[in-house]
C-alpha cells in the first residue's frame, strides 16, 4: 500500500528561523505531491502542489521540493512567525486516486 | 462562492444508532472526498467519487459504512450500528476535476461523539 511519512510529529523553531518540514513516501512516486495546513478545529487548507517533473516549488515564504530518488518532499517556510504555528500535512496525488494524508507535522513557532 | 458545508457540525448518538452526515460540495466541483481524522491523528482517506465514474469505496472501514452523491453534488456518509471507535471528525473536501493536481476544499467537518 501507499504509504506517507511525516518524521516529525512536532517540531519547535524559534521565530524568524526557517522551519523545514520532511514528508517521505513508500513504492512508486505519485504525479504530484500536496502540502495543507490544518489549525485546531478546522479542516486543512491547500497551501502548495508540486508536480512529479518539478524540483522546487515557492510561494511568498513557501517553498517545497519534490525528490523522486530520495522518495522525499521538504516543506519549508522562512522567516517563520507565531502565526505560522499550526499541523502541516503532507498529501500523495496520483491524478486524483489513492490521495493519502501523512500524519502531519505539528509546528510551533515560538516567540 | 460559498465553500464546503457539512452538517451537522456535531453530532452525539447512541452505540448502535445509524447516523447519516452530510456534506455540500462547492458548486460544480466533480470530485467528492470523505475523511475520518481521530483525535490527534492524520486524515484516513473513506471514499472518493469521481464523476460519474463508480466511487472508489476502497478505504470504507467496514459494512456498516455506506455513502452516496446524489445528483453529482451532495453527498451523505452513513454509518450504521454505530459503535465506540467510529467517534471521530469526518470531513469532506471538494476538488474542481477528478483529474489530480488540484486542490482539495475542505468542509469543516462533523464532529461524530457514539456513546
Amino acid at each position: 500500500s501507499q504509504k506517507i511519512e511525516q518524521n516529525s510529529e512536532a517540531l519547535n523553531i524559534q521565530e524568524g528561523k526557517t522551519a523545514t518540514l520532511t514528508c517521505n513516501y513508500t513504492n512508486y512516486s505519485p504525479a504530484y505531491l500536496q502540502w495543507y495546513r490544518q489549525d485546531p478545529g478546522r479542516g486543512p487548507v491547500f497551501l502548495l502542489l508540486i508536480r512529479e517533473n518539478e524540483k522546487e516549488k515557492r510561494k511568498e515564504r513557501l517553498k517545497v521540493t519534490f525528490d523522486t530518488t530520495l522518495k522525499q518532499s521538504l516543506f519549508h517556510i522562512t522567516a517563520s512567525q507565531p502565526a505560522d504555528s499550526a499541523t502541516y500535512l503532507c498529501a500523495r496525488d496520483n491524478y486524483g486516486q489513492n490521495f493519502v494524508f501523512g500524519p502531519g507535522t505539528r509546528l510551533s513557532v515560538l516567540p | 462562492g460559498a465553500g464546503v458545508s457539512q452538517s451537522p457540525s456535531n453530532k452525539v448518538t447512541e452505540k448502535g444508532k445509524d447516523v447519516e452526515l452530510r456534506c455540500d460540495p462547492i458548486s460544480g466541483h466533480t470530485a467528492l472526498y470523505w475523511y475520518r481524522q481521530s483525535l490527534g491523528q492524520g486524515l484516513e482517506f473513506l471514499i472518493y467519487f469521481q464523476g460519474n465514474s463508480a466511487p472508489d469505496k476502497s478505504g470504507l472501514p467496514s459494512d456498516r459504512f455506506s455513502a452516496e452523491r446524489t445528483g453529482g453534488s451532495v453527498s451523505t456518509l452513513t454509518i450504521q450500528r454505530t459503535q465506540q471507535e467510529d467517534s471521530a471528525v469526518y470531513l469532506c473536501a471538494s476538488s474542481v476535476t477528478t483529474s489530480g493536481g488540484n486542490e482539495q476544499f475542505f468542509g469543516p467537518g462533523t464532529r461524530l461523539t457514539v456513546l
